[in-house]
């Protein structure tokens, strides 16, 4: 069971937006940690998509966005292409781990 | 450019020993913490520990303490990842990633991966 939490599974048509959830808890991104994300495709490495929350590494194309509140935070993506089907996977840290990474279980995303 | 350049893929017998490596290339190699994720077949990514190679200061995940041991040569600019006694358990890809810590630390590139399979 991750720390933080995922759905396992988005899905959307070319074009349209979607959105992955992060849940995590007070010892985690409630404590002010900050999240990132990275994109994961099939059979290669991960890669970088989102870090402190809301920036985008060089490269990385505006559709993706994310933003944090509370004790979650949430990937964005807009005008969905087929190449954006991928693993997409939030990263923080815990302090009930004193402090080490923790990784969120990972959403795939489907372009229908 | 920031490369991270892995080793070859193994394959290994349960009790056997390994290390496998990352070399970094194109920035300040003792500046930065890097560190290793592994992600099991079919399954999600696991942080498991990080050095410094400036002073080899070394922290473990708690899932992964006394089951690894990370080290690094600066000399050569290169980190290892290594095993005293394989588990069938342990077959998964492995990743090293160099940690930006500017403010919490983010995983900014990662290695290729090393495929390590341990089967009787």
């Amino acid at each position: 069971q991750s720390v933080l939490t995922q759905p396992p599974s988005v899905s959307g048509a070319p074009g349209q937006r979607v959105t992955i959830s992060c849940t995590g808890s007070s010892s985690n991104i409630g404590a002010g940690y900050d999240v990132h994300w990275y994109q994961q495709l099939p059979g290669t490495a991960p890669k970088l998509l989102i870090y402190g929350n809301s920036n985008r590494p060089s490269g990385v194309p505006d559709r993706f966005s994310g933003s944090k509140s509370g004790t979650s935070a949430s990937l964005a993506i807009t005008g969905l292409q087929a190449e954006d089907e991928a693993d997409y996977y939030c990263q923080s840290y815990d302090s009930s781990l004193s402090g080490y990474a923790v990784f969120g279980g990972g959403t795939q995303l489907t372009v229908l | 450019e920031v490369q991270l350049v892995q080793s070859g893929a193994e394959v290994k017998k349960p009790g056997e020993s390994l290390k496998i490596s990352c070399k970094g290339s194109g920035y300040s190699f003792t500046s930065y913490w890097i560190g290793w994720v592994r992600q099991m077949p079919g399954k999600g990514l696991e942080w498991m520990g990080i050095i410094y190679p400036g002073d080899s200061d070394t922290r473990y995940s708690p899932s992964f303490q006394g089951q690894v041991t990370i080290s690094a040569d600066k000399s050569i600019s290169t980190a290892y990842l290594q095993w005293s006694s394989l588990k069938a358990s342990d077959t998964a890809m492995y990743y090293c990633v160099r940690h930006d810590c500017g403010g919490d630390c983010y995983f900014d590139y990662w290695g290729q991966g090393t495929l390590v399979t341990v089967s009787s």
